[in-house]
């Protein structure tokens, strides 16, 4: 069964850094893309950033650009996202999501989330 | 970034009615879309993906169609249970954005 669990969420203030972590289990982790989508309270939806198989391809939203930095530790299946200069807008539940291919594709499994807030 | 633009925000439905949700791109993806369930306090989970192609799971009632830059996701015969929020993703290329939302209520 696949599993990801997230951790590192917190209440910080504006300016502030939080690194988020997730752990896969029961994929050959890998072998897969690896994604961090964030849900603001009460929103839709939102793709933050992707990472490809072998960390080659990196991407993030406009909204994130040079504050956020995703990472991966294939041999310790871990997913990272490093987050400078939080804003309030920031604030959300971050999830992280297993893609379907190694560089890209749709979702097909998601963590629990884990909840960011930005808040003075 | 692809812009993603669901339609309606809300769509209120008879038990047993059709719904049909839209999603449109502000470039073509090709059939690169996906359409995901989100309950409320749960995760999403995906229903749809390369446009038409069900989930595992997933009862036929729910079919996907569309190319390019408009996309259709129906539900022929609406249960209770598939009272949610439905979103739309693009993969075609990173960033993967995702539509606003559409969410489905049962009249």
């Amino acid at each position: 069964e696949v599993q990801l669990v997230e951790s590192g969420g917190a209440s910080v203030q504006p300016g502030g850094s939080l690194r988020l972590a997730c752990v896969g289990s029961g994929f050959r982790f890998d072998n897969y893309a690896m994604y961090w989508v964030r849900q603001g309270p009460g929103k839709g939806l939102e793709w933050v950033s992707g990472i490809g198989w072998k960390s080659a391809g990196i991407a993030y939203a406009d909204s994130v650009k040079g504050r956020f930095t995703i990472s991966r530790d294939n041999a310790e299946n871990s997913l990272y996202l490093q987050m400078n200069d939080l804003r309030v807008e920031d604030t959300a539940l971050y999830y992280c999501v297993k893609a379907i291919w190694g560089r890209s594709g749709w979702v097909d499994h998601w963590g629990q989330g884990t909840l960011v807030t930005v808040s003075s | 970034e692809v812009v993603m633009t669901q339609s309606p925000a809300t769509l209120s439905v008879s038990p047993g009615d059709r719904a049909t949700l839209s999603c449109r791109a502000s470039q073509s993806i090709s059939s690169y879309l996906a359409w995901y369930q989100q309950k409320p306090g749960q995760a999403p989970s995906l229903v749809m993906y390369d446009v038409s192609t069900r989930a595992t799971g997933i009862p036929d009632r729910f079919s996907g169609s569309g190319s390019g830059t408009e996309f259709t996701l129906t539900i022929s015969s609406l249960q209770s249970e598939d009272s949610a929020v439905y979103y739309c993703q693009h993969y075609s290329f990173w960033p993967g954005t995702f539509g606003q939302g559409t969410k489905v209520e049962i009249k």
